[in-house]
């Protein structure tokens, strides 16, 4: 089974400096998919950044930038110039890649808070 | 385009009494899921379905049921409802297994079973 661990419960952050959270998971698959999830106070999930396993380079969006590290089954996210609309609940899921495949894995967030 | 609605938004239950939690998407996608979240936590799949008639256990699937008529709709159902099932429940969607790489989220039906 395939579990993720996000070991920080809680971080802030000055608005426009960089902040990273952390996100390691557990599992013998070899590919599979990797993502940063954004819930902000609305409640709604919103996609901020995908990782594919296969591929070497890290994914990048705009502010938002991985670092993943598939051999320590590591994969932080790094948010540079913090906007007060970065503050939010972050989660880190896990998605094998196969066909039928049918269950996303969340690790349990971390909430983010911006400062001004 | 209105991507996948939930209702209600918000509800209390009584322990015993029962509700559906309806689902909708107009995106035409196959995969239709059903999460839970407990505060704290990160979300736990419930249920979900491949395509119209066909359906499957999530990892937490007890005390709940459901159905899929329509590749559009999916509602949750709740039979005798506990406190232990009082949580945020979210409904989401994505086109097929392939491709399965990003879920299309609702905005969530508070539950509070009292």
């Amino acid at each position: 089974a395939q579990t993720v661990t996000q070991s920080q419960p809680e971080m802030s952050v000055q608005e426009a400096e960089t902040v990273t959270l952390s996100c390691t998971y557990d599992t013998s698959e070899n590919n599979y998919y990797l993502f940063w999830y954004k819930q902000p106070p609305s409640r709604q999930m919103i996609l901020v950044i995908r990782q594919e396993a296969y591929k070497q380079q890290n994914a990048t969006e705009n502010r938002f930038s991985v670092n993943f590290q598939k051999a320590a089954k590591s994969f932080s996210l790094k948010i540079s110039d913090s906007q007060l609309g970065d503050t939010a609940m972050y989660f880190c899921a896990f998605m094998k890649l196969t066909y039928n495949n049918n269950d996303m894995r969340f690790g349990a967030g971390t909430r983010l808070t911006v400062k001004p | 385009n209105a991507g996948v609605t939930q209702t209600p938004k918000f509800r209390i239950l009584k322990i015993g009494q029962s509700m559906t939690l309806q689902c909708a998407q107009d995106m035409n996608h196959n995969y239709m899921y059903w999460y839970r979240q407990d505060p704290g936590m990160g979300l736990k799949l419930i249920y979900y379905s491949v395509g119209a008639g066909i359906t499957d256990k999530g990892e937490v699937p007890n005390g709940y049921n459901v159905s899929r008529s329509t590749t559009e709709d999916f509602p949750l159902r709740l039979e005798l409802a506990a406190p232990s099932q009082t949580s945020v429940y979210f409904c989401a969607s994505t086109p097929n297994g392939v491709t399965n790489e990003k879920l299309f989220f609702g905005s969530g039906t508070q539950l509070s079973v009292l």
